[in-house]
């Protein structure tokens, strides 16, 4: 069984608008990553967070982290057609080995 | 573009035959990862390497096998191909020794057993 589900399984917004998904896992980890993939292509890392840290931000994204709950939301705001993609959440239960992903989200970026 | 390159880009095979997938690490890393992507689903974890051992293994059979290399390049072997088999391949290179352990991806290998 996967560690990471992500919510929802897909997403249809305008430009210019916001989107979030969710993540959320069953065990303890180290850390979680999101990446973004583009039609059948390799993962893009996009951001990193700790088990320790409760937000980060990396441009248009923010990502946090709720350890009690056990799980993790990516917003990106001001979305644009380029971001048309699946988004993945991924955890690692020991350092460094056995990552887990989620199934993903689609999100669809519409001009 | 990442620095960690895979061949071939697409492959076809038989039921039964055997493939071996490469896959070249990002400069100044050490670490490979190989995952198995069906169609629509997450990348699933098959093995990682480290400085030439096996260092994880996710739930595949036997039949999945690596090597990573002196110079950290990497290979996955399947032996007797099976249809649900096909999937894209992709390979991940990180450096243990870092913080995070951020990994990046190649384009993938896109396999398709017939």
């Amino acid at each position: 069984s996967q560690q990471g589900e992500e919510d929802p399984q897909a997403l249809s917004i305008q430009e210019g608008e916001n989107a979030t998904m969710n993540c959320s896992y069953k065990t303890s980890i180290n850390n979680l990553q999101w990446y973004r993939q583009n039609s059948g292509r390799g993962l893009v890392h996009l951001i990193l967070i700790r088990s320790n840290e409760r937000e980060k931000h990396s441009g248009r994204l923010r990502v946090t982290l709720d350890t009690s709950k056990k799980s993790s939301s990516l917003l990106i705001t001001a979305s644009r057609a380029a971001d048309t993609a699946s988004y993945f959440c991924a955890t690692d239960d020991n350092y460094g080995q056995n990552f887990v992903f989620g199934p993903g989200t689609r999100l669809s970026v519409l001009p | 573009e990442t620095g960690v390159t895979q061949s071939p880009t697409h492959l076809i095979k038989t039921r039964g035959q055997q493939v071996t997938l490469r896959c070249s690490s990002q400069s100044g890393h050490n670490t490979v990862s190989w995952y198995q992507q069906a169609l629509g689903q997450g990348p699933q974890f098959i093995f990682q390497y480290y400085r030439e051992e096996e260092n994880g293994r996710g739930n595949f059979p036997p039949r999945f096998s690596g090597l990573q290399f002196p110079n950290y390049s990497s290979e996955l072997n399947v032996n007797a191909l099976e249809l649900d088999d096909s999937a894209l391949y992709l390979c991940a290179s990180s450096s243990w020794d870092s913080i995070g352990n951020e990994q990046f991806f190649g384009p993938g290998t896109r396999l398709t057993v017939l």
